[in-house]
């Protein structure tokens, strides 16, 4: 069975510093990885998505992750946040045959709240 | 595309009521997905539908809780009898196809308070 962990609840940070929110999955089969992000009293948005190719994947606001098959991670990362990056971050993982077709939903990890500070 | 659009935004009731909670997925998508988020629980999936079809409800705490999607773009959820320890917001998503591939669009939620 799937399962996501994402390693910390919580990260503090300051404003223009580096961050990485880590992610660690664990299949029998391919998967695909997204994270998402939920701002304040909002839903989950897409933040960026891996489902094949360079494992280096770029999403919207600076963000960009890692896929490391050999050690099962997806690790989320920005040079430079801003205080408009607090914020709830969620890994999510859903595995798929080797045919190509898509069998499981999304398992979601429990979030990592990223606090930046000014 | 106005997105996924959940009604109402805020919901206040008293305990032993029922709740209705509301649902339009995006137009085409044919996956629908029901969501509970708390502080203690984090997000917890609690049924989803494939083409109308209620597929896995074993997320559904118990049988005051029940789901129905009776066509295409609509997506209840029902609460008889509401308690307060389903105070929470719930989420409902939809997806272009089953699985994982194309991700799921989330509405903005519904958050629930029971006194």
């Amino acid at each position: 069975a799937q399962s996501v962990t994402q390693l910390d609840s919580q990260v503090p940070v300051f404003e223009e510093a580096p961050v990485e929110l880590r992610c660690n999955y664990s299949s029998s089969v391919s998967v695909y990885l997204f994270w998402y992000v939920q701002y304040p009293n909002q839903g989950l948005q897409l933040l960026l998505k891996y489902l094949s190719g360079s494992t280096l994947v770029k999403g919207i606001n600076g963000f960009e992750a890692e896929f490391n098959k050999s050690q099962t991670s997806f690790h989320l990362r920005k040079p430079s946040v801003h205080i408009s990056d607090t914020a709830e971050y969620f890994c999510a993982v859903s595995d798929f045959m080797n045919y190509g077709g898509s069998q499981g939903n999304l398992i979601f990890g429990k979030g990592t709240k990223l606090s930046v500070k000014p | 595309d106005a997105g996924v659009i959940q009604s109402p935004r805020h919901e206040v009731t008293e305990m032993g009521q029922e709740v209705t909670l509301r649902c339009k997925p995006i137009s085409g998508h044919n996956s629908l997905f029901w969501y509970r988020q708390t502080m203690m629980r984090g997000l917890e999936l609690l049924i989803y539908f494939n083409n109308n079809v209620p597929i896995d409800d074993s997320g559904m705490p118990e049988d005051r809780f029940s789901a129905k999607m009776p066509n295409a773009s609509f997506s209840t959820l029902k609460i008889q009898p509401s308690e307060p320890r389903d105070s929470a917001v719930y989420f409902c998503a939809s997806s272009a196809g089953t699985g994982g591939r194309y991700g799921y669009t989330f509405g903005s939620g519904t958050r629930l308070t029971v006194v």
